[in-house]
């Protein structure tokens, strides 16, 4: 298996411009997590899936952030406006359902200037 | 509410000395699930392992082990004879064990190891 892919690996954008950033989980795996990481706050859980369903968004810091997953192998999170404060590395992880180990993407390297 | 503190932000040793990165935790729960993941300058995670709160055997793999006490709600990781390779940054994370598998990390403990 290829692990969990993430792209972009890099972005920079202006602030006010939209990001999407896009996530392909492990094939069987039917728990979804996306993740945010700065030297402030560390590594922050911002939304939950399972089976497709988001469980917990609680850690979404406010309506510009939005996340989907459409299907059991993508998923994207959302950020418009972006301003420059989101600035952070991205991860998405996934796993089987439960307290099990989470396999991490490569993380995507947000900046807004 | 679940608590994880790596009181260690930042730890410098030379290699081939033993190192001991320190994790606490804090829960109400009875069930739990404690693990330790891996960041190299890289920047990837990379698991290391997983321990389940009935479970308070050490555990040893090659120059990595760990030591879980409930007693005092630690479970630590402890680096023999590092190596250059073990720089990275090392989060201990924790789980309640419940039908939700997110993690809860702690802010990690830089290890860097000089030559």
């Amino acid at each position: 298996d290829a692990g969990v892919i993430q792209s972009p690996r890099h972005e920079v954008t202006e602030m006010g411009q939209e990001v999407t950033l896009r996530c392909k989980p492990i094939s069987g795996h039917n728990s979804l997590f996306w993740y945010r990481q700065t030297m402030m706050r560390g590594l922050e859980l911002l939304i939950y899936f399972n089976n497709n369903v988001p469980i917990d968004d609680s850690g979404m810091p406010e309506d510009r952030f939005s996340a989907k997953m459409p299907n059991a192998s993508f998923s994207t999170l959302k950020i418009q406006p972006s301003e420059p404060r989101d600035s952070a590395v991205y991860f998405c992880a996934s796993s089987l359902s439960g307290p099990n180990v989470l396999t991490f993407g490569a993380g995507s390297r947000l900046t807004v200037l | 509410a679940q608590k994880v503190t790596q009181a260690q932000t930042e730890i410098s040793v030379v290699e081939k000395e033993d190192v001991t990165l320190d994790c606490v935790y804090e829960t109400r729960d009875t069930t739990y699930y404690l693990f330790w993941y891996k960041q190299p300058p890289s920047g990837e995670l990379v698991f290391l392992i997983r321990r389940n709160s009935f479970d308070e055997q050490n555990e040893i793999s090659g120059r990595y082990s760990w030591n879980f006490q409930k007693s005092t709600s630690s479970f630590n990781f402890t680096i023999t004879a590092s190596q250059v390779v073990d720089s990275a940054v090392y989060f201990c994370a924790f789980n309640y064990g419940g039908s939700q598998g997110n993690l809860i990390f702690g802010k990690g403990t830089k290890l860097s190891v000089k030559p």
